[in-house]
């Protein structure tokens, strides 16, 4: 039973131009949501996040965009660069579960061209 | 510049050796987690760790698998005897829980070949 879901495994992207990466949810408790970028051999690293008291949320050229009703969040990169190039991981946390744990989806790799 | 440090970065063992990975959480988180990346499960969570307390560990199977900390500033993640389906790569993240603070800072991960 997978709760946070990547359905697409990959995407290409002319470079300038917008990347909409992404994901749906399935458990209601979720109220909290990350994105993560990874590059190759290294960790994840944090990117951007949402409470779900909000429905955006922008930082420089990424933004999240929340829609509760659908249980789905997409990340937006304007303008894209090569250098964005990398997997993307969202991930969903609740205040029900105080431990922080966070459920991550299967990422999507974004590959930009120049 | 704060980081999650882990060791070994590379590790090749045969079957039925057993195999201890270190991690240093960042200096003042208070919850640290382990995760294991496959191609086929994604980022999945073996354990995790809220003042050195373990609070959740059913991520992993038991049987083989054992994380502690002995201290704040260590982590351990013991897998004994190892087999070819543990080859992955494990990362540990560390984080400030607090009532509004979710975010995890990941290590560069411990890559783990079974032969």
């Amino acid at each position: 039973d997978q709760q946070v879901k990547q359905n697409s495994p990959s995407l290409s992207v002319q470079e300038g131009r917008i990347s909409i990466l992404n994901c749906d949810y399935t458990n209601s408790m979720f109220d909290y949501f990350l994105w993560y970028k990874k590059y190759p051999a290294e960790g994840p690293t944090f990117l951007i996040s949402i409470s779900s008291i909000k429905d955006k949320n922008e930082d420089g050229r990424f933004t999240v965009f929340l829609n509760k009703s659908a249980k789905h969040l997409s990340l937006h990169i304007v303008p894209s660069q090569p250098g964005d190039s990398a997997v993307y991981f969202c991930a969903a946390s609740g205040l029900y579960n105080q431990g922080g744990k966070l459920i991550f989806g299967q990422g999507t790799e974004l590959s930009v061209k120049p | 510049d704060a980081r999650v440090t882990q060791t070994p970065r590379h590790k090749v063992t045969e079957m039925g050796q057993e195999v201890t990975m270190r991690c240093q959480p960042i200096l003042g988180h208070n919850t640290v987690f382990w995760y294991r990346q496959t191609m086929m499960q994604g980022l999945e969570l073996l354990a995790y760790f809220r003042n050195r307390a373990p609070l959740d560990d059913s991520g992993m199977p038991k049987d083989r698998f054992s994380a502690e900390m002995p201290d704040a500033t260590l982590a351990t993640l013991k897998i004994q005897p190892s087999e070819p389906r543990d080859s992955a790569v494990y990362f540990c993240a560390s984080g400030m829980r607090a009532v509004d603070s979710y975010e995890q800072y990941f290590g560069p991960g411990t890559r783990l070949t079974v032969t």
